[in-house]
């Protein structure tokens, strides 16, 4: 079945390097790619996606890119902020999917000043 | 601007109360969900509704039920809340319309039951 593959954390950074989170995917057919992010004791908040192979979903500095060749949705970040210590989510969603989401397992991430 | 609200924001409950999480959102959407959160971070979907009266359970067995009688609302009950229940439940919805049914998700009830 449709399943996420997330990379697993901890994760913790300082301030300004480089942050990459490993996703990929299994899924029939073509579905849309999500990341999604947690902040403590907060709900989920979308924060980018990307609905058909090649396209990029940007947003606040984050970005990927819908790798259907490598079946991955990598998340990446130039340089990461203190603001940026989160729990981060991929998901995956589209027509053979029942139209429900299929979550990663999350990646928390720590940024240290 | 997504508006999806969830209370209460906290709760803390004696075993064998019975408690009602409440989620309303106010996009219209037709399909709602509700999640369990556990401390590992890992969502589990529990409920899902398609809409007006329309409730499926979700692929984490749940002691919990759940109504659907307005587009809005879809409270989440618990008849006797056990320590077992304790855990952060998070309600979700989305629209049948666009093409990749992303979802809007409430701020979250936490759950602890002594």
């Amino acid at each position: 079945g449709d399943s996420v593959t997330q990379m697993e954390g901890p994760v913790t950074l300082s301030e300004e390097a480089f942050l990459t989170i490993n996703c990929t995917y299994t899924a029939t057919g073509y579905p849309s790619l999500f990341w999604y992010v947690q902040y403590p004791g907060e709900g989920l908040q979308l924060l980018l996606k990307a609905t058909k192979a090649d396209d990029k979903g940007s947003n606040k500095g984050f970005e990927a890119t819908y790798r259907k060749e490598t079946t991955s949705f990598h998340l990446e970040k130039g340089s990461v902020q203190v603001s940026d210590s989160a729990v981060y989510f991929c998901a995956l969603s589209g027509p053979n999917t029942g139209n429900q989401f299929y979550f990663g397992t999350g990646t928390s991430l720590t940024v240290i000043p | 601007e997504a508006d999806i609200y969830q209370t209460p924001r906290y709760l803390v409950i004696g075993t064998g109360k019975k408690i009602t999480l409440e989620c309303s959102q106010t996009m219209g959407h037709d399909k709602m969900y509700w999640y369990q959160q556990d401390p590992g971070m890992e969502l589990h979907l529990i409920h899902y509704s398609y809409g007006v009266n329309s409730t499926e359970k979700g692929d984490l067995s749940s002691e919990s039920t759940v109504s659907r009688i307005r587009t809005e609302h879809f409270p989440l009950t618990l008849e006797s809340a056990r320590p077992s229940h304790t855990s952060q439940y998070l309600c979700a919805s989305s629209e049948t319309r666009t093409a990749y049914n992303e979802q809007f998700f409430g701020p979250g009830t936490r759950l602890t039951v002594l």
